[in-house]
């Protein structure tokens, strides 16, 4: 079954520092794609950042970039220099094969990650 | 600028009563999905549409439906509404093909008493 494991429910981190989150996920294909979301506390989802299972470099966006290792079934999120700002939920996705033939996005049950100042 | 809005942002109804959630979207995409988002649970997929007139049960779709008459709107039907449907619905659509973004709209807070 295709499955998104975040393991960390919080995290906290100090104002410029980086900061790591954490996914793992479980699939079959051989061909799939991980995405990381940003739900901040006025609720809507934000797309930030996409990396394909047949990419050879891992993906970045401005201060995000995306740990991939295919070995571990790790996508992991980087934030440098963390901004009171990200304070928010963040939430890995992986594109799956669902029936027919068709694609869905699964979800992990998210990370909070809260900037201190 | 495109976009993918929903309305109403938040609505309270009663047990029993017939829902409908908008959802339009101006990317022009081909693919639209709708999702539920509870505590423990993350996101999970209710339906999608690939197209015009194509409609696709996701994992959690009983009691609720959706029909595609055009490219921008997927609208959200709870059939009869229950307490187990108080949620946040989100809806999302992408491109035709592999999935490579996927964009949200604001989400609907919805409270059934």
């Amino acid at each position: 079954a295709q499955k998104i494991t975040q393991t960390q429910p919080g995290m906290f981190v100090q104002e410029k520092e980086a900061v790591t989150l954490d996914c793992t996920y479980d699939t079959s294909d051989p061909s799939y794609g991980l995405f990381w979301y940003k739900q901040p506390s006025s609720g809507e989802m934000i797309f930030l950042i996409y990396q394909g299972s047949y990419d050879q470099q891992n993906a970045t966006e401005g201060r995000y970039s995306l740990n991939f290792q295919k070995a571990r079934k790790s996508a992991n999120l980087v934030i440098s220099a963390s901004q009171l700002g990200d304070s928010a939920m963040y939430f890995c996705a992986m594109r799956a094969l669902w029936k027919g033939g068709s694609e869905k996005l699964v979800f992990g049950k998210g990370t909070k990650l809260t900037v201190n100042p | 600028d495109a976009e993918i809005t929903q309305s109403p942002r938040h609505k309270i109804t009663e047990t029993g009563r017939q829902v409908t959630l908008a959802c339009h979207q101006t990317w022009n995409h081909n693919n639209m999905f709708w999702y539920r988002q509870d505590l423990g649970h993350g996101l999970r997929l209710i339906h999608y549409s690939y197209g015009v007139q194509d409609t696709n049960k996701g994992e959690v779709s009983d009691g609720y439906s959706v029909s595609r008459s055009n490219t921008e709107d997927l609208p959200l039907t709870l059939e009869s509404a229950a307490s187990s449907q108080t949620s946040v619905y989100f809806c999302a659509s992408s491109e035709s093909g592999l999935v490579t973004e996927a964009f949200f709209g604001q989400g609907t807070r919805l409270t059934v008493v």
